[in-house]
């Protein structure tokens, strides 16, 4: 089983609005991934999640708030977004960050529209 | 940081004909080299890999070589079918993966 499910798979929400993104796996994973892909565009690393500690934070806005509460679980939390903050975001698990281990499972997405 | 380069932004062949996208990077200490195929409203899904330690590698249809000292790897689809059509992306990987830009490949009938 290879799979990372995420949840809602679609989302609109008014920039004051308060809401949360939530990627489940259960291959036994330890590193976790959030991404962020806009229309046309590859997915850019936002951060990353290590043995549910996270690892790297790749200079997001605080608008953005990851969560891991547990090795099978990783949560964004979205506060005060801006339209452009509107895009595909990508939920992904590795067994580890290591060399060996690196093979990224992505989930199907949820895609954010702020109005 | 690691910069990732990928061409040709898109690629039209016959079905039947081979079709190859190629990727250069920057940082030597890269060590992990996917390509993703991602079709239109879909997750991207691995196709294939190699790492450092190896020059080629072979699935089915699909090939991937890598050559270290000019730091590029390319990906080699042969026989292509419509439904290889879809956006491909390369990425660089040691601690994080950099994606390529992406390429929109289209295999016409």
């Amino acid at each position: 089983d290879t799979e990372v499910t995420q949840t809602p798979k679609h989302l609109v929400m008014g920039m004051t609005n308060k809401k949360s993104l939530k990627c489940e796996q259960h291959m036994g994973h330890r590193a976790m991934y959030w991404y962020k892909q806009k229309a046309k565009k590859p997915p850019e690393l936002m951060f990353v999640y290590s043995y549910e500690k996270l690892s790297i934070n790749e200079s997001v806005p605080s608008r953005f708030s990851p969560e891991c509460p547990n090795s099978s679980l990783l949560n964004l939390h979205l506060h005060a977004l801006q339209p452009e903050d509107s895009a595909l975001y990508l939920c992904a698990s590795s067994q580890g960050t290591g060399l060996v281990k690196n093979i990224q499972y992505f989930g199907a997405g949820t895609r954010l529209s702020v109005l | 940081g690691e910069n990732v380069e990928q061409h040709p932004s898109t690629l039209s062949v016959q079905e039947g004909d081979s079709a190859v996208i190629k990727c250069t990077y920057s940082d030597s200490a890269s060590n992990y080299f996917p390509w993703y195929k991602q079709e239109l409203g879909k997750r991207p899904q691995l196709i294939i890999d190699i790492r450092s330690n190896v020059g080629e590698k072979k699935d089915q249809r699909i090939a991937v070589t890598l050559n270290k000292t000019a730091k590029h790897f390319s990906l080699h689809i042969t026989e292509t079918q419509p439904e290889d059509s879809a956006v491909y992306f390369c990425a660089v990987g040691t601690d994080k993966l950099i994606f390529g830009t992406g390429t929109r490949l289209q295999v016409f009938p």
